[in-house]
């Protein structure tokens, strides 16, 4: 099955610092989404970007398809933002069930 | 609509137990996904249904584990004899079908913790 790198693995920030989170995977994708994982384990979802930039507030993304990643990109980081990002990727011709990274875990301190 | 909605949010239960969680989609959504996650891991596929049927069940979902989805609405996951590897964040999903857009929307989860 596809396989999904995210990286680094874990992030430690000061507050105000900018950052860029990283997604490799091993196939072609028909869908693409970033999530936030709270405190209390829910996903929230980010970004819905199978291809191309999107921005929404200090968050931007940009998925390159052909070259098979995507980048998440936060600016001006903030406390709220730490927790863990996961990256999940549906592949082409497949059922649209979701196969996730394993995660990378952003701490930002005041 | 308030979202994926999971009930209930934690349950602790003997080994040897059954369990039962539920899952009501976004209403709109005529899939529906469950995923587990176990600790610093991301969470991983176990079954989803188009509307009332189940499509795809993963090699994870043993003979212990059972989901319906008996009216296409909300859906069921069931798990017999509980085991303490069983303990685990689960997961449940929902999204359209529709061309061009299959974005995933997740529940709060159902965290279990088999004792």
């Amino acid at each position: 099955g596809i396989q999904v790198e995210q990286s680094p693995p874990d992030l430690i920030l000061q507050e105000g610092a900018n950052s860029t989170l990283r997604c490799n995977f091993s196939d072609s994708v028909n869908n693409l989404q970033w999530f936030h994982q709270n405190p209390w384990g829910q996903l929230i979802n980010l970004f819905y970007i199978p291809s191309g930039t999107k921005q929404n507030g200090r968050l931007s993304a940009t998925t390159v398809a052909t070259e098979r990643y995507s980048l998440l990109y936060i600016s001006s980081s903030q406390t709220t933002d730490s927790g863990v990002y996961f990256c999940a990727v549906e592949p082409t011709g497949a059922n649209s069930k979701l196969t996730f990274g394993k995660g990378i875990t952003l701490s930002v301190r005041p | 609509d308030t979202g994926v909605s999971q009930d209930p949010r934690h349950k602790i239960t003997k080994r040897g137990q059954n369990v039962t969680f539920r899952c009501d989609p976004i209403s709109e959504h005529n899939r529906l996904y469950w995923y587990r996650q176990t600790l610093g891991q991301g969470p991983e596929f176990l079954t989803y249904f188009q509307n009332e049927a189940q499509l795809e069940k993963s090699r994870l979902l043993s003979d212990r584990f059972s989901a319906e989805r008996p009216k296409g609405s909300f859906s069921t996951l069931e798990i017999q004899r509980t085991e303490q590897g069983d303990s685990a964040m689960y997961l449940c999903a929902s999204s359209s079908s529709g061309v061009g857009n299959t974005e995933a929307f997740f529940g709060q989860g159902t965290r279990l913790t088999v004792v």
